[in-house]
């Protein structure tokens, strides 16, 4: 089926792990996204891809990295996760139009 | 800056009965405007956007919205409630082409049968 898959869909890290939550498209959209959603918060967009070989931070970037490994794919890493990163991590994409259109499922994040 | 406040942060309605979901907004530009609908442990679903054409804007299920500058509103509707659309509804925001969005907090609606 068409559409956003993330992988893992959960995770339970302890304080100071390095991981890499992946993010892949088959619908040929341009831009790609990483929001995080916490109760009563909605979502906070990280970072996002406009385009191929272009990131951007969006609102809250601090303790995140990414890669828009090709048009395909856009991966999220934290190098250093803390407990302030737990969370459900939403990676979206889009063709034509600057929002997020499809999302994945989400990825659920502890950091212990 | 721009930000957006959904006004109830749960709706009950009875099946069959009206829907109206309430959002304002903020925005010293020119704003897009989105609603979004999640159901439990799953991604977001683009239910409608608005992006200065027509005021009323009509979206998939049924859902139909309408901006009001005058207002700084755009409020959900359906006039006709199903128990498939119990689930959690997003207001956002964003500069028109810009890609930076502003979620609000959520309305959690209940469909009782």
């Amino acid at each position: 089926n068409a559409g956003v898959t993330q992988t893992p869909k959960f995770q339970v890290l302890k304080t100071g792990q390095s991981m890499t939550l992946q993010c892949a498209q088959d619908m040929n959209h341009n831009s790609m996204y990483w929001y995080r959603q916490d109760p009563g918060m909605g979502l906070r967009l990280i970072y996002y891809s406009a385009s191929e070989g272009t990131t951007d931070k969006g609102e809250v970037p601090n303790g995140y990295n990414v890669s828009r490994l090709n048009k395909r794919e856009f991966s999220l890493r934290l190098e250093s996760a803390a407990p302030s990163q737990t969370s459900v991590y939403f990676c979206a994409s889009s063709d034509y139009i600057t929002q997020p259109q499809h999302f994945g499922d989400g990825t659920r994040l502890s950091i212990l | 800056a721009q930000s957006v406040t959904q006004l109830d942060s749960h709706v009950s309605v009875s099946e069959g009965t009206p829907v109206l979901l309430r959002c304002n907004y903020s925005s010293s530009y020119s704003p897009s405007l989105f609603w979004y609908v999640q159901h439990p442990n799953k991604g977001l679903q683009l239910l409608l956007k608005y992006t200065s054409a027509a005021t009323l804007v009509k979206g998939i299920n049924g859902f139909e919205a309408e901006f009001k500058k005058s207002e700084t509103s755009f409020h959900l509707t359906k006039p006709s409630a199903h128990m498939s659309d119990a689930a959690e509804y997003f207001c956002v925001v964003s500069e028109t082409g810009g890609f930076k969005t502003i979620f609000g907090a959520g309305t959690r609606l209940f469909v009782k049968a």
